[in-house]
């Protein structure tokens, strides 16, 4: 597509529940990237694939997320046992994968948890 | 590990007023430094990059930035500033050697007054 789609672009989440965040990213972009923006900060990094594989997951703030990228292309973040603390914008972004390319940004899911 | 500094949180100015948003970074190898801009309600936006050869970069809509190797420093500038450049501006470093995640300033809210 035109520009990175994420998908819902809003959720509301009980604590304790499983939830799943879609990334679509620009078609030829090997390098897809997952952050959290929380109030008054900077992006963070969670995760960076390069095509189907996990090339840095050091940003994942613990085991209750995990992210997938099975055929390269479309993403999942998944968040188990949801906390009031997860609550962010969730952001995605992809790439070329050369040193130095900028990123092209989602709209981000905004996940709130009560 | 490699992190960001953005000294001014909020920053106003006139229509016209020349604009300089402090960026600087920790770490002492080589780097590509970015801006990235979030207007109102949109998503995060490239404004410029520097990944090698002349220091002063010039990007979208009258901005430029100037990267100062001994200062650790990329900071932003425009001559004059328009009230449709009311944004967040975010400063990020990608630390040279092998994948492409950055590092995010907290980011610097500017509104520009009529």
């Amino acid at each position: 597509g035109a520009g990175v789609s994420q998908t819902p672009s809003n959720k509301v989440t009980e604590k304790g529940k499983y939830v799943e965040l879609r990334c679509d990213p620009i078609s030829g972009h090997t390098a897809l990237y997952w952050y959290r923006q929380s109030l008054g900060q900077g992006p963070e990094f969670l995760i960076y694939f390069q095509g189907t594989g996990a090339a840095d997951d050091s940003g994942l703030p613990n085991d209750r997320f995990f992210a997938v990228r099975p055929e390269g292309s479309v993403s999942t973040l998944k968040i188990q046992r949801t906390e009031r603390g997860d609550s962010a914008v969730y952001l995605c972004a992809s790439s070329f994968s050369f040193q130095g390319a900028g990123y092209t940004f989602g709209s981000g899911t905004r996940l709130t948890v009560v | 590990a490699q992190s960001v500094s953005q000294h001014n949180h909020h920053v106003i100015l006139s229509e016209a007023a020349s604009l300089e948003l402090g960026c600087n970074y920790s770490y002492g190898g080589t780097v590509n430094l970015f801006w990235y801009v979030q207007y109102p309600g949109q998503h995060l936006q490239l404004l410029l990059k520097y990944f090698s050869g002349d220091p002063l970069v010039k990007g979208i809509k009258g901005f430029e930035a100037e990267f100062i190797k001994s200062k650790f420093s990329f900071n932003l500038r425009k001559p004059s500033v328009q009230w449709s450049d009311t944004a967040e501006y975010f400063c990020a470093v990608n630390a040279g050697g092998g994948g492409n995640k950055l590092t995010f300033g907290t980011g610097t809210q500017l509104k520009v007054e009529l």
